[in-house]
């Protein structure tokens, strides 16, 4: 079993939905990461969390500690927002990554 | 300030040649850490380096190595190229080295051996 689950795979929206992307970890952790990367590879850090709740522009992650849990949301989504999103824990001067949700906004 | 740079960007090489990717932090940043991404395993932890040391190895063989020089500039090599090791190398810097610090990634090396 991967220490960083995420759900789901694949996720299309039309554009302006709000969007709900879970990961769940199975290690103690340092911090939780979410990051975006585009077709092309290059990969851009989103948020850095090790509590509580973060607000970027349309982004917003949550981490609950006590769960193992953390969800990144995108309000009012745009076909900018296609990517994919990958999950990332600091464990043990470790960084365990999720698979990786493929997101599609239509317009 | 500029962003991470990695150079070379594409390399095609044959099994059993050896490799050489550089990586370039944003100034001030004293952490690299290098990262191995194929459509398989997905992104892999492979070192970290700060204050030329490298703190910690992920679960690669011997043939992958690294190095970071004074100015926070760092190498990874692998040797005895296989065809596995076709992938997109990563690599991100940081202020200060350990989990609780926000990584800036580089574009990559996107590395095929044939």
């Amino acid at each position: 079993k991967n220490e960083v689950e995420q759900s789901p795979q694949n996720l299309t929206a039309q554009e302006g939905e709000f969007i709900t992307i879970n990961c769940s970890y199975s290690v103690g952790i340092s911090a939780l990461h979410w990051l975006q990367q585009h077709p092309g590879g290059g990969i851009v850090s989103l948020f850095m969390l090790s509590s509580g709740k973060k607000k970027h522009g349309r982004l917003i992650a949550t981490i609950n500690i006590q769960e193992k849990h953390s969800s990144l949301h995108i309000t009012a989504s745009h076909p900018r927002d296609s990517a994919v999103y990958i999950c990332a824990v600091s464990y043990n001067n470790d960084m365990r990554f999720g698979a990786g949700t493929r997101l599609t906004v239509k317009p | 300030k500029a962003g991470v740079t990695q150079t070379p960007r594409y390399l095609i090489k044959t099994r059993g040649q050896q490799v050489t990717l550089s990586c370039s932090p944003i100034s001030g940043h004293r952490s690299v850490s290098w990262y191995q991404q194929t459509p398989g395993q997905g992104l892999q932890f492979l070192f970290e380096y700060f204050s030329e040391t490298q703190r910690n190895k992920g679960n690669f063989p011997g043939r992958f190595s690294g190095r970071q020089f004074s100015n926070s500039r760092s190498e990874m090599n692998v040797s005895t190229l296989e065809l596995g090791d076709s992938a997109l190398y990563l690599c991100a810097s940081s202020l200060d080295a350990g989990g609780y610090n926000e990584q800036f990634f580089g574009p990559g090396t996107r590395l095929t051996v044939l």
